[in-house]
């Protein structure tokens, strides 16, 4: 079964400063990956999406992820936090449904907080 | 502008309610998608369709109702079975297999 583990629900970082926020998954083949972000009452926009091309993927607004197959991870980078990073990130892993479209399974999140 | 949209933004519902949630796109979307998120958590699947006049529940599907009577509509009825309503509605659209799906801005329901 697909699975999507953030391992920090809280990330705090001062502007200017590197983001690192953390995901770990579960495939049983090979997998799409994908990082939302979600600003406070608002809809999901897609950051950036792995799948299976480069290794290191570049998204929007200076984000960017990498794909380690052997550590099963897929965590989210950005050399120098800006204020208006701040929000709540979502690593997703999609699994095919029957038909030919994905069900998108999404960790719990991580609220990441920007200070001056 | 292409995109989803959502209505209404915010929502009351007295208990013993039915209320409907409205979603439309005009990307051209074949698949729709509904769900919810709570405080604290990732989002839910309630439903899913992949082509007009065709749904299938997804992992939270009781309480609730859909209907996709047209490929840009996919509207959301919360019934009084469910028992816990009070969240954030997100509804989404893709176009096929590894695509990424698209997102609306959302419907906060409260249950008074």
């Amino acid at each position: 079964a697909q699975s999507v583990t953030q391992l920090d629900s809280h990330v705090s970082v001062s502007e200017g400063t590197p983001v690192l926020l953390r995901c770990n998954y579960s495939s049983s083949y090979s997998p799409s990956l994908f990082w939302y972000v979600q600003h406070p009452n608002k809809g999901l926009q897609l950051l950036l999406k792995y799948t299976s091309a480069a290794t290191l993927v570049k998204g929007i607004n200076g984000f960017e992820a990498e794909f380690k197959k052997s550590e099963t991870s897929f965590h989210l980078t950005k050399p120098s936090a800006h204020m208006s990073d701040a929000a709540e990130y979502f690593c997703v892993v999609s699994t095919p449904f029957s038909g030919g479209y994905n069900k998108l399974i999404f960790g719990a999140g991580t609220r990441l907080a920007v200070h001056p | 502008d292409g995109g989803i949209t959502q209505s209404p933004k915010y929502l009351f519902r007295k208990e013993g309610q039915n209320v409907t949630l409205s979603c439309e796109q005009n990307l051209n979307h074949d698949a729709m998608y509904w769900y919810r998120q709570d405080p604290g958590q990732g989002l839910r699947l309630i439903y899913y369709s992949q082509i007009v006049n065709d749904f299938q529940k997804g992992d939270i599907a009781e309480g609730y109702s859909v209907s996709r009577e047209k490929k840009e509509s996919f509207p959301l009825t919360v019934t009084s079975a469910q028992k816990n309503p009070t969240a954030f509605y997100l509804c989404a659209s893709s176009t096929g297999r590894n695509n990424e799906q698209f997102f609306g801005p959302g419907t906060r329901l409260t249950v008074l």
